[in-house]
C-alpha cells in the first residue's frame, strides 16, 4: 500500500519564525489534505490540496503531484500554532485516507 | 452551524464489554468516516458510510461494526473489548463520498481496563 512520510518528526521554534513541513508519498494520489491537531486533540482541516498551491492567511501549501510531495508553510509562527501537523492522502476509488506519522511543532514565546 | 458532534467524550470500560460511540455529521454532509488514533500515531481508518451504505472498511477485526441512520448520524460498535482498543475514536464528515475536505469531531477517548 501507499506510504506517507512526514518530516521533520519534531520542530521547536521561537515565536515569529517561519517553518516548512514536508509530506512525501509513494504513489499517485487523488486526495491530499493537511490537518492540525491541537494539544486538546481536535483535528482541524487546513487544506484540501491534491495538486497546486493554496494560501490561507499565514499558512500556505503546495503539492507537486508528479514528484509525490507536498509542503506546508507556516509564516510568523504563533504559540497557538503548536500541535501536530498531519498529512493524509487518498488513492483512486479507495475511500480511506492514509495518514503520515505527523510533525510535532512547538512554538516557544 | 454545529460541527461534527461525538458522544460520549470519555468512556471507561473493562475487557470483554462492548461499547457504542455516536456521531452526528455537519448538516448536509452525507458521508461519515470513523478513525482510531493511538497516542503518538496518525489516525487509522476503520469505516466509511455514505448514504447509509458501507463504502469502505479498514483493517480492523469483525468486533468492530458501524451503521449510518436515515438522518446520516452514525454509530460505531466494538464488542469483546481488548486492552489494545484503548484509543481516541474520531468521527469525520464530508459532503462527498470521495472525502474532499474531511471535518472531524473532538473524539471519544476510550479506556479499556
Amino acid at each position: 500500500g501507499i506510504q506517507v512520510e512526514q518530516s521533520p518528526p519534531d520542530l521547536i521554534l521561537q515565536e515569529g519564525a517561519n517553518s516548512t513541513l514536508r509530506c512525501n508519498f509513494s504513489d499517485s494520489v487523488n486526495n491530499l489534505q493537511w490537518f492540525h491537531q491541537n494539544p486538546w486533540g481536535q483535528l482541524i482541516n487546513l487544506f484540501y490540496i491534491p495538486s497546486g498551491t493554496k494560501q490561507n492567511g499565514r499558512l500556505s501549501a503546495t503539492t507537486v503531484a508528479t514528484e509525490r510531495y507536498s509542503l506546508l508553510y507556516i509564516s510568523s509562527s504563533q504559540t497557538t500554532d503548536s500541535g501536530v501537523y498531519f498529512c493524509a492522502v487518498g488513492v483512486d476509488s479507495n475511500y480511506q485516507l492514509i495518514w503520515g506519522a505527523g510533525t510535532k511543532l512547538i512554538i516557544k514565546p | 452551524d454545529a460541527g461534527v458532534t461525538q458522544s460520549p467524550t470519555h468512556l471507561i470500560k473493562t475487557r470483554g464489554q462492548h461499547v457504542t460511540l455516536r456521531c452526528s455529521p455537519i448538516s448536509g454532509h452525507k458521508s461519515v468516516s470513523w478513525y482510531q488514533q493511538v497516542l503518538g500515531q496518525g489516525p487509522q481508518f476503520i469505516f466509511q458510510y455514505y448514504e447509509k451504505e458501507e463504502r469502505g472498511r479498514g483493517n480492523f477485526p469483525d468486533r468492530f461494526s458501524a451503521r449510518q441512520f436515515p438522518n446520516y448520524s452514525s454509530e460505531l460498535n466494538v464488542n469483546a473489548l481488548l486492552l489494545g482498543d484503548s484509543a481516541l475514536y474520531l468521527c469525520a464528515s464530508s459532503l462527498t463520498a470521495t472525502n474532499e475536505k474531511l471535518f472531524f469531531g473532538s473524539g471519544t477517548q476510550l479506556s479499556v481496563l
